[in-house]
Order: structure tokens, then sequence, then C-alpha cells
């Protein structure tokens, strides 16, 4: 099946650092990954989709100068979190699909940001 | 914006139990799917089913899609702990290129 590679798995970091998490789509190529936040026993919340070799599309009320997005290939999606705060501590999760009518999302394993 | 409708919203068993999940929308899906996710890991894919109507089922799960492509179902008989988990439904839109998630069932299966 489908696997999704999600680095790093957990970061901590001090309040003003920039994160970037990267993820891969390791047996297929994925023309579309998307960025999901998620808070304790809830579901995901869309941030941001981002299609190689083209800007990404953010959700409403998320800032896109804050978590910059970049789709470099068809492999390789990045999300950076710039000067993250505490309020930005959470589960980052990507997913990846093959743009096609009823193809489901891969989701890598997550990233659990913790900002002192 | 497509909403889906998830319920319940929590629910603890004994193992041996049978339940059933509920997704439901206003709109129509072109593809819906069920994921299971543990705490600390991203969603696992369970099953897609994209006819209306359609019934699917892997070992002791059954998954149902609305005839009219709005609402899906999940029955898990004799629940076991290792069940335990959220799970999640996510209906397609081919449109907008993204899928919307419902808002997750936690379930709990005890010993």
């Amino acid at each position: 099946g489908a696997v999704v590679s999600q680095h790093p798995s957990r970061v901590i970091c001090k309040s003003g650092t920039s994160v970037k998490i990267e993820c891969r789509s390791l047996d297929f190529q994925a023309t579309t990954m998307f960025w999901y936040r998620q808070f304790p026993k809830q579901s995901l919340m869309l941030m941001a989709t981002s299609n190689e070799g083209s800007k990404a599309t953010y959700e409403q009320g998320v800032e896109k100068d804050k978590f910059l997005i970049n789709h470099a290939s068809l492999t390789l999606s990045t999300l950076t979190v710039t000067s993250a705060h505490p309020e930005d501590s959470s589960f980052y999760i990507c997913s990846a699909s093959i743009t096609d009518r009823n193809q489901p999302q891969h989701f890598g394993d997550g990233t659990r940001l913790s900002i002192l | 914006t497509q909403l889906l409708e998830q319920s319940p919203q929590f629910l603890s068993i004994q193992e041996g139990e049978n339940l059933t999940v509920y997704c439901n929308s206003s709109s129509v899906f072109s593809s819906l799917q069920w994921y299971r996710q543990e705490p600390g890991e991203g969603p696992v894919l369970l099953v897609t089913v994209v006819t209306g109507g359609e019934v699917k089922k892997l070992k002791r799960l059954t998954f149902q899609f609305g005839d009219a492509r709005k609402d899906s179902s999940l029955h898990i008989t004799a629940a076991q702990p290792g069940d335990t988990g959220l799970y999640l439904c996510a209906g397609g839109d081919t449109n907008a290129g993204k899928s919307t998630f419902g808002d997750g069932t936690t379930l709990t299966v005890k010993p």
C-alpha cells in the first residue's frame, strides 16, 4: 500500500525557533499533499493544500507567512512553522494522494511539536 | 462548505459488544473513507466506498455508503480491546480536491 513518511516525529524547542517538518511519499508520486493540525481527542483540521510546482492553498484563518509550505517535487512537501510560540504546540499530520477521483489520502505518522 | 456529522462522539463498551458509528451530511460526496487513528500516530485507512448503497466488509467491520452518497455507517461486531481508537470518516470532494473530515468517534473497548 501507499506509504507516507513524516519527519521528525517529535520536536521540542524554544519559543522563537523555526521548525521544518518533511512529508515524503515513498512509493508513489503525490500531486497533492495536505497539512493538518490536530488537538487531543479531536478530528483533523485542514491547514493547507499543497500542490507540486504551485503555491499552497491555505484554509481560512491559517497564516501563510506563519506556516510556510513548499512542495518542490512529487514526493516531498515541507511545512515550516516560523518563529514558533507555545500556542503553536500541536500534532501536525501530513497526507498525500494521487489526484484522481476517489483516491484516498494516505497519512504520515504525525509530528508532535512542543514549544517551550 | 461541506460538513460531516459523526456520532457518537465518544463510545465506551465492553469486549464482545456490537456498535455502530454514523457519519451524516447534507452534501453528496464522490467517495467516503473511514480511518482509524491511535494516539500519537497518523490515521490509517480502513476502507473507501464510492457507490451509493455499497457495503464492504473487513473482518468484523462492516461499512455502508448511503444510497444518496450523503451518509455512511461503520458497524463493528464483537468488539475487542484492539479496536480502541479514534474513528474518522472523510468525504471526498472532487471539485475542491480535498476531503472533509467528521469530528471523530473515540471508541474504548474494555476487556
